[in-house]
């Protein structure tokens, strides 16, 4: 697609539920990025893969949440068992290559957890 | 580890004004790479530059300008002359890493809206 695509655009989930999160990085785009952006806060990193790898995933906040890219293309962020501190927009990023390349956004999955 | 402050929340000015957003950095590093996004209401950040640590030279790009000043550890975006469509969040972010440059921390973002 021309650019990075993220579904669903809002999700609404009751707390204890299992939520998936799905990016579409841009064609060709080897790098993928998950970050979580909190009402007034700016972006906070969680993942980073390079290919089908998880390259640095420090950013995950505890083990409720895991990432996977099986065919280094799309990923789907998983959450289990939702706490209503879940609550965020996730936003995908992804560049050509994992180094000082431009990172292109997609809109983000804003996640309501009630 | 590595910070950045945006220490202006909000900023409100009136069309054909000049205004500075400011962002401080902190880092170990010294090798690191500084980005300015914007962030209008549909949500998607917009790349704006990139600067890396061994570029001190000022940047214009239309209306737009950077002050990387490495002395203060800061990052400063100016817009000449605003615009209503100037209006977003935006963003300033460090990386410090060549290999993973999409890593990077940011601000907690300065909301400028633009009056007509």
């Amino acid at each position: 697609g021309a650019g990075v695509s993220q579904t669903p655009s809002n999700k609404v989930t009751e707390k204890g539920k299992y939520v998936e999160l799905r990016c579409d990085p841009i064609s060709g785009h080897t790098a993928l990025y998950w970050y979580r952006q909190s009402l007034g806060q700016g972006p906070e990193f969680l993942i980073y893969f390079q290919g089908t790898g998880a390259a640095d995933d420090s950013g995950l906040p505890n083990d409720r949440f895991f990432a996977v890219r099986p065919e280094g293309s799309v990923s789907t962020l998983k959450i289990q068992r939702t706490e209503r501190g879940d609550s965020a927009v996730y936003l995908c990023a992804s560049s050509f290559t994992g180094g000082v390349t431009e990172a292109f956004f997609g809109q983000g999955t804003r996640l309501t957890v009630v | 580890a590595q910070k950045v402050t945006q220490a202006q929340t909000e900023i409100s000015v009136v069309e054909k004004e000049d205004v500075t957003l400011d962002c401080v950095y902190e880092t170990r590093d010294t090798t690191y790479y500084l980005f300015w996004y914007k962030q209008p209401p549909s949500g998607e950040l917009v790349f704006l530059i990139r600067r890396n640590s061994f570029d001190e030279q000022n940047e214009i790009s239309g209306r737009y300008s950077w002050n990387f000043q490495k002395s203060t550890s800061s990052f400063n975006f100016t817009i000449t002359a605003s615009q209503v469509v100037d209006s977003a969040v935006y963003f300033c972010a460090l990386s410090e890493a060549e290999t993973n440059a999409g890593k990077s921390t940011f601000g907690d973002g300065t909301t400028l809206t633009v009056k007509p």
